[in-house]
């Protein structure tokens, strides 16, 4: 079946800091994948996503690149603030079907 | 606003009641779905609606029971509410099934605690 696997935290970090979040996933053929972020007390929102192999999603300085090669859809930052501080979730939906599977999420501190 | 929202924010109840959440989105979707999020943060599908049909129903004990009335609305009753079932249930909804339409926006979530 699908799996998502994506690199535990706490991450705690300094403002300014590069944030790097590792997600590596197992699906067959090509599924969408996806970056939703959850602050404290509220929802899951969506951060970016990525269709297709090569393709890289972008938001709020946020980035993300589809790499079939190495199954992997890392996260990362150049320069994190404090409101960055929340759980990420690494996500995908199948090539066929539409049941999103989630990481475990990581969760990220950023301190002034 | 366009969004997806969910009624009650929080619920707290007894074990053995019966309790239901509602969910409704603006945003023109033709599928809908539930999703449980434990006390470790771990989300994971329970059932999906497309255009009031059920397409997706995951293991879940036959104690949940979710209802469509129109394509902007999936309630979920639960019967008989146990301690596990402690959690923050959250909606979402996408404009179809696959591919970028498949992209799904979640609501505020429902926090649910059974005593």
């Amino acid at each position: 079946g699908n799996s998502v696997t994506q690199m535990e935290g706490p991450v705690t970090l300094s403002e300014e800091a590069f944030l790097t979040i590792n997600c590596t996933y197992t699906a067959t053929g090509y599924p969408s994948l996806f970056w939703y972020v959850q602050y404290p007390g509220e929802g899951l929102q969506l951060l970016l996503k990525a269709t297709k192999a090569d393709d890289k999603g972008s938001n709020k300085g946020f980035e993300a690149t589809y790499r079939k090669e190495t199954t992997s859809f890392h996260l990362e930052k150049g320069s994190v603030q404090v409101s960055d501080s929340a759980v990420y979730f690494c996500a995908l939906s199948p090539a066929a079907g539409n049941k999103l599977t989630f990481g475990g999420g990581t969760r990220v501190l950023v301190k002034p | 606003d366009t969004a997806v929202s969910q009624t009650p924010k929080y619920l707290v109840t007894q074990m053995g009641n019966d309790k239901s959440i509602k969910c409704e989105q603006n945003l023109g979707h033709d599928t809908m779905y539930w999703y449980k999020q434990d006390s470790k943060k771990f989300l994971k599908i329970m059932f999906s609606y497309n255009n009031k049909e059920l397409i997706i129903n995951e293991t879940v004990p036959n104690r949940f029971s979710p209802k469509s009335p129109d394509k902007a609305h999936l309630n979920l009753h639960i019967n008989s509410l146990e301690l596990g079932d402690s959690a923050v249930y959250f909606c979402a909804s996408s404009l179809g099934t696959s591919g970028g339409e498949g992209t799904q926006y979640f609501g505020p979530g429902t926090r649910l605690l059974v005593l």
